[in-house]
């Protein structure tokens, strides 16, 4: 079946713009992680959205980042007034919870990522 | 906190010869653990996890990890390498606490193989 898909691939924009990452999970997934992986940082999470629940947004490095799942599917990542240390790969993934307490059981399956440099 | 430590950041070996990765967790319950590998290009497989029961854990290609709770180690290995086992390779253990809903994993920095004919 398909995997988790990621547009653009690549991205390449201007200091001070903003620009838009999408993903689509897996369907019938109902979480959905965002990661970035950057050199020096190694892969870092961001947010977490788990069916109706309030996101988990504690992975975020500054207000600029937000991010929002619409229908329980497709999530959109944004980044306002990029920064040339936003440079990275972005990185969506999604998994289906067990119904078990602890989330972090449950086998997170990735997309390709989005390259994203900032000039 | 929880966290995850990949000591060896570039990992040369031949092909044919065996591999071991090692990871070290910090984790105040039993860790969830997982690899997962990246091929130049590509987004991260999981090869293998490591949830409960049986500590010798076996994945895709030919991969396996054990879980040592007193050492706080899930070292990857595999007897035989082959040229297409050269990429990078992450640990990493789920921060979810128990009936919380932080649902996110926690990665080391990554060991890059590579694979000498």
């Amino acid at each position: 079946g398909a995997g988790v898909s990621q547009s653009p691939s690549n991205k390449v924009t201007e200091k001070g713009k903003d620009v838009e990452l999408r993903c689509d999970p897996i369907s019938g997934h109902t979480a959905l992680y965002w990661y970035r992986q950057s050199l020096g940082q190694g892969l870092e999470f961001l947010i977490y959205f788990q069916g109706n629940s309030a996101p988990d947004k504690s992975g975020l490095p500054s207000d600029r980042f937000s991010a929002e799942r619409t229908g329980g599917s497709v999530s959109t990542l944004t980044i306002q007034r990029t920064q040339q240390e936003d440079s990275a790969v972005y990185l969506c993934a999604s998994s289906i919870p067990t119904g078990r307490a602890r989330f972090s059981t449950d086998t997170q399956y990735f997309g390709p990522g989005t390259r994203l440099t900032v000039l | 906190a929880q966290s995850v430590t990949q000591p060896d950041i570039h990992i040369t070996v031949s092909e044919g010869a065996s591999l071991e990765l090692r990871c070290n967790y910090s984790y105040g319950a039993t860790p969830y653990l997982f690899w997962y590998v990246q091929s130049p290009g590509q987004g991260l497989q999981l090869l293998l996890k490591y949830f409960s029961g049986d500590t010798l854990v076996q994945g895709i290609k030919g991969f396996e990890a054990e879980f040592k709770r007193s050492q706080s180690s899930f070292n990857l290995r595999k007897p035989s390498v082959h040229w297409s086992d050269a990429a990078e390779y992450f640990c990493a253990v789920g921060a979810g606490a128990w009936g919380g809903s932080q649902g996110n994993l926690i990665f080391g920095k990554g060991t890059k193989l590579s694979v000498k004919p």
